[in-house]
């Protein structure tokens, strides 16, 4: 079953805009990671954030984490065309031993 | 730099053959896991291993087996490859924590 699921399938931004992809869990969690794939790579790690944390920032990316909504959010500012890829969420959950993603968002930077 | 490498990144196959789809990590990490990639479907875990000589079932074990005979690789098996195992698969590596993960960079398989 897909326990993660983000809220957008697509969203597309001019270079310099800020964007946020919106992600919803079903379960309890200790933590909620957030990936970027760009195009014929594997995902690659670009926040962590635990159950205990409200807010997590790296550089232009902040992420928000609600429990009691389950929820998380990925902002990105001041855009550039490198974003372009497709974002996901991932939970981990307190009886489990793997991560479980969402279906992503796919976010286009055009110039 | 956490390195996971997958072999072969691209591979045909006939429907009722076999497949092994392997992958080897640098990264001493005890965790592996195999993920597949679908349109719709985001990545859905088959298989996963706590270190050399465990596997365990993921989200979607049917039709998949698994092997990790040493800390450094774990293959994935297709018996009996079908045409709905047409995927891009993904190996990953990750510590006990199980907070990140360390992608490999794919194997796109295709069963005619």
């Amino acid at each position: 079953s897909q326990l993660a699921e983000e809220n957008s399938w697509a969203l597309s931004v001019h270079e310099g805009e800020s964007v946020t992809v919106n992600c919803s869990y079903k379960t309890s969690i200790t933590a909620l990671q957030w990936y970027r794939q760009k195009s014929g790579k594997g995902p690659a790690q670009l926040i962590l954030i635990r159950s205990n944390e409200r807010e997590k920032r790296n550089g232009r990316l902040r992420a928000t984490l609600d429990t009691s909504s389950q929820s998380s959010s990925l902002s990105i500012t001041a855009t550039r065309c490198e974003d372009t890829a497709v974002y996901f969420c991932a939970t981990y959950a307190n009886s489990g031993t793997y991560q479980r993603f969402g279906t992503g968002t796919k976010l286009q930077v055009v110039p | 730099e956490a390195a996971v490498t997958q072999s072969p990144r691209n591979k045909v196959a006939v429907t009722g053959g076999k497949v092994t789809l392997s992958c080897n990590q640098t990264n001493n990490h005890n965790n592996m896991y195999w993920y597949r990639q679908d349109t719709g479907h985001g990545l859905r875990l088959i298989h996963y291993s706590y270190g050399a000589g465990s596997t365990e079932k993921g989200d979607i074990p049917d039709g998949y087996k698994a092997s990790r005979p040493s800390q450094e690789n774990f293959s994935l098996i297709l018996e009996l490859a079908t045409p709905s195992q047409t995927s891009v698969y993904f190996c990953a590596s990750g510590t006990e924590s199980g907070n990140t993960l360390y992608f490999g960079e794919g194997s796109r398989l295709i069963v005619v």
